[in-house]
């Protein structure tokens, strides 16, 4: 089975700048997240998407941050634009299912790592 | 706010010492609750869960953890560490809300 893609695996880019991140979930998987992770911090979930509704969106800093899920399987994570403080892992995971307890455990990607300088 | 503590950033132990990682939780309701590591170079993967039954739970690799509902802990164990056990240990809870919360992690060290 495969897992959970992500790409770039790697960006650096300048303030002021745009950027995106592209997830592929594992096939089935209703679930999909997208994570913050600063350095020496845990994730921080950013969006939370059911097929391709969103569940939560409550810490996605929405005037430079939008997400999308179209046809509820692949899903972009735009920054625009970035600020020096958005230098952080981007991790995507998915799960079969985030509204049934026994059903949301969740497999993560390799994560992008962003450098804004 | 819903929050997760974990005690210890940094933990160095040697080979077959015995492990203990805190991790408390702030929140009065049904939880489920989770520990992931990322071994260096790797994905974040699930170690063990609890969602309800005995709270203790067996994992991977010879890790348990012990949810404590008055204590709101859900700590986590393995009698006798190796090498190979050296990563990043993080625990996460899920809430009625369904949002997951991670804890700022643990890093350990194990010397051979």
């Amino acid at each position: 089975e495969a897992g959970v893609a992500q790409s770039p695996r790697y960006k650096i880019i300048e303030k002021r700048q745009s950027v995106a991140f592209w997830c592929n979930p594992i096939s089935g998987h209703a679930t999909l997240y997208w994570y913050q992770q600063i350095l020496g911090q845990g994730p921080k979930l950013l969006i939370q998407f059911q097929n391709n509704g969103v569940v939560d969106d409550s810490q996605l800093p929405k005037d430079r941050f939008s997400a999308e899920r179209l046809k509820g399987v692949d899903s972009t994570l735009k920054i625009q634009p970035a600020k020096l403080e958005d230098s952080a892992v981007y991790l995507c995971a998915s799960s079969l299912a985030g509204l049934a307890g026994g059903l949301n455990e969740q497999f993560f990607g390799p994560g992008t790592r962003l450098t804004v300088l | 706010a819903q929050s997760v503590s974990q005690h210890n950033h940094h933990v160095i132990l040697s080979e077959a010492a015995s492990l203990e990682l805190g991790c408390n939780y702030s929140y009065g309701g049904t939880v489920n609750l989770f520990w992931y590591v990322q071994y260096p170079g790797q994905h974040l993967q699930l170690l063990l869960k609890y969602f309800s039954g005995d709270p203790l739970v067996k994992g991977i690799k010879g890790f348990e953890a012990e949810f404590i509902k008055s204590k709101f802990s859900f700590n986590l164990r393995k009698p006798s560490v190796q090498w190979s056990d050296t990563a990043e240990y993080f625990c996460a809870v899920s809430t009625g809300g369904f949002k997951t919360i991670f804890g700022a992690g643990t890093r350990l060290f194990v010397k051979a």
